[in-house]
Protein backbone atom coordinates (compact mmCIF):
# COMPACT_ATOMS: atom_id res chain seq x y z
CA UNK A 1 0.00 0.00 0.00
CA UNK A 2 1.56 3.29 -1.22
CA UNK A 3 1.94 6.33 1.55
CA UNK A 4 0.18 8.56 -1.77
CA UNK A 5 -3.66 7.52 -2.19
CA UNK A 6 -5.27 7.58 -5.82
CA UNK A 7 -8.48 6.29 -6.64
CA UNK A 8 -7.89 3.18 -8.75
CA UNK A 9 -10.11 4.56 -11.76
CA UNK A 10 -11.82 7.34 -13.07
CA UNK A 11 -14.10 8.12 -16.17
CA UNK A 12 -15.84 10.55 -18.21
CA UNK A 13 -16.53 11.06 -21.54
CA UNK A 14 -14.72 12.15 -24.64
CA UNK A 15 -14.83 15.80 -24.22
CA UNK A 16 -16.01 16.58 -20.72
CA UNK A 17 -13.21 17.33 -17.93
CA UNK A 18 -11.73 14.62 -15.11
CA UNK A 19 -9.63 15.16 -11.71
CA UNK A 20 -7.63 12.37 -10.46
CA UNK A 21 -6.11 13.26 -6.71
CA UNK A 22 -3.28 12.46 -4.75
CA UNK A 23 -3.81 12.17 -0.71
CA UNK A 24 -0.88 11.92 1.19
CA UNK A 25 0.61 13.77 4.61
CA UNK A 26 2.59 16.45 6.34
CA UNK A 27 5.64 14.30 5.81
CA UNK A 28 5.13 13.89 1.79
CA UNK A 29 2.87 16.11 -0.06
CA UNK A 30 2.19 18.86 2.32
CA UNK A 31 6.11 18.95 2.52
CA UNK A 32 7.51 18.28 -1.20
CA UNK A 33 6.93 19.07 -4.75
CA UNK A 34 4.63 17.10 -6.62
CA UNK A 35 4.84 15.47 -10.25
CA UNK A 36 2.41 13.56 -12.58
CA UNK A 37 3.14 10.80 -15.37
CA UNK A 38 1.13 9.29 -17.80
CA UNK A 39 2.31 5.42 -18.62
CA UNK A 40 -0.54 4.39 -21.86
CA UNK A 41 -0.88 0.87 -22.12
CA UNK A 42 2.52 -0.76 -22.93
CA UNK A 43 4.87 1.72 -23.23
CA UNK A 44 7.02 3.92 -20.25
CA UNK A 45 5.81 6.60 -18.37
CA UNK A 46 5.88 10.06 -19.27
CA UNK A 47 5.91 13.55 -17.45
CA UNK A 48 2.91 15.26 -17.48
CA UNK A 49 3.56 17.96 -14.46
CA UNK A 50 6.07 18.71 -12.66
CA UNK A 51 6.64 20.76 -9.53
CA UNK A 52 3.26 20.70 -7.97
CA UNK A 53 1.55 22.46 -11.84
CA UNK A 54 4.17 23.26 -14.25
CA UNK A 55 3.86 21.65 -17.51
CA UNK A 56 6.86 20.96 -19.85
CA UNK A 57 7.35 21.47 -23.38
CA UNK A 58 4.97 19.39 -25.65
CA UNK A 59 2.29 19.05 -22.92
CA UNK A 60 -1.20 20.49 -23.79
CA UNK A 61 -2.92 23.15 -21.36
CA UNK A 62 -5.84 20.29 -20.87
CA UNK A 63 -3.37 18.94 -18.91
CA UNK A 64 -3.37 21.17 -14.90
CA UNK A 65 -1.71 20.26 -11.77
CA UNK A 66 -2.45 21.67 -8.00
CA UNK A 67 -1.40 21.33 -4.73
CA UNK A 68 -3.37 22.14 -1.38
CA UNK A 69 -2.09 21.15 1.82
CA UNK A 70 -1.17 17.09 1.88
CA UNK A 71 -3.54 16.86 -1.90
CA UNK A 72 -2.32 17.15 -5.16
CA UNK A 73 -4.90 16.71 -7.85
CA UNK A 74 -4.55 16.53 -11.89
CA UNK A 75 -7.28 17.69 -14.41
CA UNK A 76 -7.77 16.56 -17.45
CA UNK A 77 -9.91 18.82 -19.85
CA UNK A 78 -11.48 18.38 -23.81
CA UNK A 79 -10.70 14.32 -22.77
CA UNK A 80 -9.81 12.48 -25.64
CA UNK A 81 -9.66 8.83 -26.50
CA UNK A 82 -6.29 8.76 -26.46
CA UNK A 83 -6.13 9.97 -22.90
CA UNK A 84 -6.78 6.48 -21.96
CA UNK A 85 -3.84 5.64 -19.31
CA UNK A 86 -2.79 5.11 -15.86
CA UNK A 87 -1.60 8.02 -13.94
CA UNK A 88 0.49 8.73 -11.32
CA UNK A 89 1.50 11.04 -8.91
CA UNK A 90 5.46 11.06 -7.06
CA UNK A 91 6.38 13.03 -4.49
CA UNK A 92 9.45 12.41 -1.64
CA UNK A 93 8.73 10.83 1.85
CA UNK A 94 10.95 12.47 4.97
CA UNK A 95 10.02 9.65 7.20
CA UNK A 96 10.46 6.83 4.60
CA UNK A 97 13.54 8.87 3.14
CA UNK A 98 11.99 7.92 0.05
CA UNK A 99 10.52 8.83 -3.29
CA UNK A 100 6.79 7.47 -3.15
CA UNK A 101 4.46 7.22 -6.09
CA UNK A 102 0.25 7.19 -5.41
CA UNK A 103 -0.84 3.77 -6.48
CA UNK A 104 -2.40 5.00 -9.79
CA UNK A 105 -5.63 5.45 -11.51
CA UNK A 106 -6.80 4.20 -14.96
CA UNK A 107 -8.42 6.59 -16.59
CA UNK A 108 -11.21 5.33 -18.93
CA UNK A 109 -12.82 7.51 -21.76
CA UNK A 110 -15.86 6.48 -22.17
CA UNK B 1 17.77 13.67 -29.13
CA UNK B 2 17.37 11.89 -26.13
CA UNK B 3 17.60 8.28 -25.71
CA UNK B 4 17.73 5.96 -22.80
CA UNK B 5 18.34 2.09 -23.86
CA UNK B 6 18.19 -0.45 -20.62
CA UNK B 7 19.60 -4.03 -21.20
CA UNK B 8 20.71 -7.07 -19.41
CA UNK B 9 17.23 -8.38 -18.13
CA UNK B 10 15.87 -11.69 -18.72
CA UNK B 11 15.11 -15.12 -16.70
CA UNK B 12 16.88 -15.65 -13.58
CA UNK B 13 16.78 -18.21 -10.82
CA UNK B 14 15.71 -17.07 -7.25
CA UNK B 15 18.88 -16.56 -5.23
CA UNK B 16 20.60 -15.68 -8.47
CA UNK B 17 22.45 -11.75 -9.74
CA UNK B 18 22.04 -9.66 -12.63
CA UNK B 19 23.46 -6.69 -13.54
CA UNK B 20 21.10 -4.11 -15.29
CA UNK B 21 22.67 -1.24 -17.88
CA UNK B 22 21.45 1.66 -19.26
CA UNK B 23 22.86 3.22 -22.15
CA UNK B 24 22.42 7.45 -22.81
CA UNK B 25 22.66 9.26 -25.77
CA UNK B 26 21.74 12.82 -26.47
CA UNK B 27 23.00 14.56 -22.77
CA UNK B 28 25.84 13.80 -20.46
CA UNK B 29 24.44 11.11 -17.70
CA UNK B 30 26.43 12.30 -14.88
CA UNK B 31 25.22 16.00 -15.47
CA UNK B 32 21.63 14.61 -13.97
CA UNK B 33 20.62 12.67 -11.17
CA UNK B 34 19.55 9.01 -12.14
CA UNK B 35 17.60 6.73 -11.21
CA UNK B 36 15.57 2.88 -11.22
CA UNK B 37 12.12 2.69 -11.17
CA UNK B 38 10.35 -1.01 -11.45
CA UNK B 39 7.01 -2.21 -12.06
CA UNK B 40 5.62 -5.87 -11.74
CA UNK B 41 3.33 -6.73 -13.76
CA UNK B 42 0.20 -5.38 -13.44
CA UNK B 43 0.74 -3.31 -10.86
CA UNK B 44 2.07 0.25 -10.24
CA UNK B 45 5.60 2.23 -10.15
CA UNK B 46 8.14 1.66 -7.57
CA UNK B 47 11.60 3.60 -6.82
CA UNK B 48 14.03 1.37 -6.27
CA UNK B 49 17.40 3.77 -6.56
CA UNK B 50 19.05 6.87 -7.17
CA UNK B 51 22.44 8.04 -8.04
CA UNK B 52 22.89 11.78 -7.40
CA UNK B 53 25.71 14.22 -10.05
CA UNK B 54 28.19 13.64 -7.03
CA UNK B 55 27.81 9.76 -7.03
CA UNK B 56 25.55 9.63 -3.89
CA UNK B 57 23.52 7.12 -3.84
CA UNK B 58 20.01 6.32 -2.35
CA UNK B 59 17.99 3.57 -2.04
CA UNK B 60 14.50 2.44 -0.61
CA UNK B 61 14.55 0.19 2.72
CA UNK B 62 12.68 -2.27 0.85
CA UNK B 63 15.48 -3.03 -1.57
CA UNK B 64 19.13 -1.56 0.85
CA UNK B 65 21.59 -4.10 0.60
CA UNK B 66 20.66 -6.11 -2.18
CA UNK B 67 20.54 -3.39 -5.44
CA UNK B 68 23.83 -1.17 -6.47
CA UNK B 69 23.49 1.58 -8.99
CA UNK B 70 26.55 2.64 -10.34
CA UNK B 71 27.46 4.48 -13.55
CA UNK B 72 30.19 4.63 -15.86
CA UNK B 73 31.49 8.31 -17.21
CA UNK B 74 33.60 7.09 -19.76
CA UNK B 75 30.81 4.85 -21.10
CA UNK B 76 27.67 7.67 -20.34
CA UNK B 77 26.23 4.29 -18.88
CA UNK B 78 24.30 3.64 -15.85
CA UNK B 79 24.01 0.48 -13.97
CA UNK B 80 21.80 -1.66 -11.47
CA UNK B 81 23.65 -4.41 -9.94
CA UNK B 82 20.90 -7.17 -8.47
CA UNK B 83 21.80 -9.56 -6.03
CA UNK B 84 19.97 -12.64 -4.03
CA UNK B 85 16.97 -12.13 -6.42
CA UNK B 86 13.45 -13.36 -5.14
CA UNK B 87 10.03 -13.78 -7.02
CA UNK B 88 9.31 -9.99 -5.88
CA UNK B 89 11.94 -8.83 -7.75
CA UNK B 90 10.16 -9.93 -11.04
CA UNK B 91 9.57 -6.50 -13.03
CA UNK B 92 10.39 -4.36 -15.79
CA UNK B 93 12.79 -1.89 -14.98
CA UNK B 94 13.20 1.62 -16.36
CA UNK B 95 16.16 3.88 -16.60
CA UNK B 96 15.39 7.39 -15.52
CA UNK B 97 16.67 11.35 -15.93
CA UNK B 98 16.04 13.72 -13.63
CA UNK B 99 15.93 17.00 -14.74
CA UNK B 100 14.96 19.70 -12.01
CA UNK B 101 11.99 18.51 -9.66
CA UNK B 102 10.81 15.51 -11.78
CA UNK B 103 11.71 12.18 -13.93
CA UNK B 104 12.08 14.11 -17.09
CA UNK B 105 12.99 11.32 -19.25
CA UNK B 106 12.19 7.51 -19.46
CA UNK B 107 13.88 4.54 -21.14
CA UNK B 108 11.38 1.58 -22.69
CA UNK B 109 12.44 -0.60 -19.93
CA UNK B 110 13.79 -4.18 -19.41
CA UNK B 111 12.21 -7.07 -18.09
CA UNK B 112 13.46 -9.30 -15.40
CA UNK B 113 12.01 -12.59 -14.52
CA UNK B 114 12.78 -14.59 -11.13
CA UNK B 115 11.33 -17.78 -11.29
CA UNK B 116 12.81 -21.58 -11.13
Amino acid sequence: QSVLTQPPSASAAPGQKVTISCSGSSSNIGSYYVSWYQQLPRTAPKLLIYENNKRPSGIPDRFSGSKSGASATLGITGLQTGDEAAYYCLTWDSSLSALVFGGGTMLTVL
Amino acid sequence: EVQLVESGGGLVQPGGSLRLSCAASGFTLSSHDMHWVRQAPGKGLEWVSSIDTSGNTYYPASVKGRFTISRENAKNSLYLQINSLRAGDTAVYYCVRVQGNAFDFWGQGTMVIVSS
